[in-house]
This record gives C-alpha cells, structure tokens and sequence, in this order.
C-alpha cells in the first residue's frame, strides 16, 4: 500500500441498507478525516479523527458514524442509507491537524442509494 | 456563517497566464490551502499561505492578504494538463478546512 487507499471504488446500494466503506493509510498519519463532494458544494467535512482512539463531528455527520481503532484505518458507516447520501466520499489524511499539514486524498469512493 | 467564494468557471489559453481568485469569511484563520483535482480524481495539495504575500512554486504562484480576505493562485505558462478543478480552503479556528466549491478551468489550444 502506499498513501491511502478505499473501497470499494463504486457502490450502488438500496435505501434502507447498512454500508460502510473503508479507508486505509499507511503514512502513520494521526489525522484523518471524510468528506463528500456534490456537484456544485465544496468539499463537506462528514467526522473526522485527531488521533487513534478519538473522533468527532464535522459539518454534515447526521447518518454517518466513524471508529478509529488503530492508526491506519477509519471506515465510515451509512446507518440506513437515503438518497440523499449519493455522493463522491473521500477519504484523507494529514500528519496531524496543526495548520500548516496537507492533507492526502484517496482516490474516491462513488455512492449512488436508490 | 463561514464562507469561500470563487469563480464557477475560467478559461484561458495554451501558453498564456490565468489568476483563480479566492475570498473568505472564516471564524478565524490558520492558513489557506490551494488544491488541484482532475475530473474524476481526488484533490491533490499545490499550496499553503499563512502570511501575507506571494508563494512561488514553479508555473504555480499563490496570494494571501489576510487583512482583504482574499487570495489568487496564478498559473503561468499553461499546458492542457492544467485543466482541472482548483480548489481553494481555509483552516478555521478549530483546525477545520472550509471549502470552496471550486473553479474549473478550461485550457484552449
């Protein structure tokens, strides 16, 4: 592995399922964060995690849940998803959240709920 | 509220030079970031300002006054692979990036 990486690539799910979709880095980054992008928005920070073992709500977290069990991996959980939740969600990373750190993008996981 | 207003769309010609302005109104301001995604890719970092003025990256320049709220990245001797979305964010008081919706540029030959 090398930066980070997601799955699947694409999804489409009925509404009402249960799906999470997974995220790994292999840059020992503390940081990470979701996002969603939707035609025309910015980037909306979904929850986010400072550390192992912590997390906490960006703009958007109604519908979504996160766990960080260890450094690398930060799946995001669709409860029940709706078709408000078709999106494009990336996954990223940045060394710590202090301001001066980039933040590394997956390449995307595209989610349509019907 | 918090907010990052850019162009919807730019376009610009092979060879010649283009300036993507960025305003915000944050609660606070810990540096701005500029990124740079291709269609259907994820974003990719190009710059970070925290103090006023100018940032030289090769053909990528960016711009900070914070006192304006405003920024601009400046593309010099544009190539086709440049056509892409840029996106300009800031980081909030609470280390938080607030993101524009971006601005597409299109590069004519």
């Amino acid at each position: 592995i090398a930066g980070i990486t997601q799955a699947p690539t694409s999804q489409i799910l009925a509404a009402g399922r249960r799906m999470t979709l997974r995220c790994t880095q292999d840059m020992r980054h503390n940081a990470m964060y979701w996002y969603r992008q939707d035609l025309g928005l910015g980037l909306r920070l979904i929850h986010y995690s400072n550390t192992a073992g912590t997390t906490g709500k960006g703009e958007v977290p109604d519908g979504y849940s996160v766990s960080r069990a260890n450094t690398d991996d930060f799946p995001l959980t669709l409860a029940s998803a709706v078709p408000s939740q078709t999106s494009v969600y990336f996954c990223a990373s940045s060394l710590d959240g202090s301001s001066y750190n980039e933040q590394f993008f997956g390449p995307g996981t595209r989610l349509t709920v019907l | 509220g918090q907010n990052i207003d850019q162009p919807t769309e730019m376009t610009a010609t092979e060879g010649a030079i283009v300036q993507i302005n960025c305003t915000y109104q944050t609660s606070g301001f810990n540096g701005l970031f500029w990124y740079q995604q291709h269609a259907g890719e994820a974003p990719t970092f190009l710059s970070y300002n925290v103090l006023d003025g100018l940032e030289e990256k090769g053909r990528f320049s960016s711009f900070l006054s914070r006192s304006k709220g405003y920024s601009y990245l400046l593309l010099k001797e544009l190539q086709m692979k440049d056509s892409a979305s840029y996106l300009c964010a800031v980081k909030d008081s609470n280390y938080q990036l607030i993101w524009g919706a971006g601005t597409k540029l299109i590069i004519k030959p």
